[in-house]
């Protein structure tokens, strides 16, 4: 079945412990991309990437680490989380990225930071 | 800057039509997309448009207007399932993606 998995689904951390959100596809899909889901803000890109090795900011990146060493791996690391990193994020891919291509969408990692 | 802007709340009721609507500016424009999204669950694709004009699928269309920045949702034959979030998207300048807030649909009986 193809499918974009994430892991944890839930996590609830504390102030500044190094955590990582791990995200595979398995559809051989070019393009990957974390956002974060708030109430009344909509989902805001963090991080995406266009290929292995290649990644870009979108407009949420501070505080966040990505890499894309495989392609159907796309990790998010928060290195010291903070409280207003509290949120649900989902990762997502896409057979080449948002030029004519859907994005198919993991089911979501709800975090908390106290 | 850049901003989509979409109704925050809809009312409607089964068997109708409804449609939301989406303006946006936004530096560049790979195309518009539509996602539905039901409580606790991932946006799921429903349309994309870009070229201007109206796309129809199934129960649903989707119009888009690049000169005026518009684009609208059609659903018609309303059904309780279809109470949800619609999420406007748009692919821009780059490889960039950026959302409205969504639009929550209540469908009543």
């Amino acid at each position: 079945e193809a499918q974009v998995t994430q892991n944890p689904r839930y996590l609830i951390t504390v102030t500044g412990k190094k955590l990582t959100v791990t995200c595979s596809q398995n559809m051989n899909h070019e393009y990957m991309s974390w956002y974060r889901q708030d109430p009344g803000l909509g989902l805001r890109q963090i991080y995406y990437s266009m290929n292995v090795e290649v990644t870009d900011k979108g407009d949420v990146p501070e505080g966040y680490k990505v890499s894309r060493k495989e392609k159907r791996n796309f990790p998010l690391i928060l290195e010291s989380p903070s409280p207003n990193q509290t949120s649900l994020y989902f990762c997502a891919s896409s057979l080449t990225g948002p030029r004519g291509n859907e994005q198919y969408f993991g089911p979501g990692t709800r975090l908390t930071v106290t | 800057g850049q901003n989509i802007d979409q109704p925050t709340e809809m009312t409607a009721t089964e068997g109708a039509i409804v449609q939301i609507n989406c303006t946006y500016q936004t530096s560049g424009f790979n195309g518009l997309f539509w996602y539905q999204q039901h409580a606790g669950e991932a946006p799921t694709f429903l349309s994309y448009n870009v070229l201007d004009g109206l796309e129809e699928k199934g129960r649903f269309s989707s119009f888009l207007s690049r000169s005026k920045g518009y684009s609208y949702l059609l659903l018609k034959e309303l059904q309780m399932k279809d109470s949800a979030s619609y999420l406007c998207a748009v692919g821009t300048g780059g490889f960039k993606t950026i959302f409205g807030a969504g639009t929550r649909l209540f469908v009543k009986a």
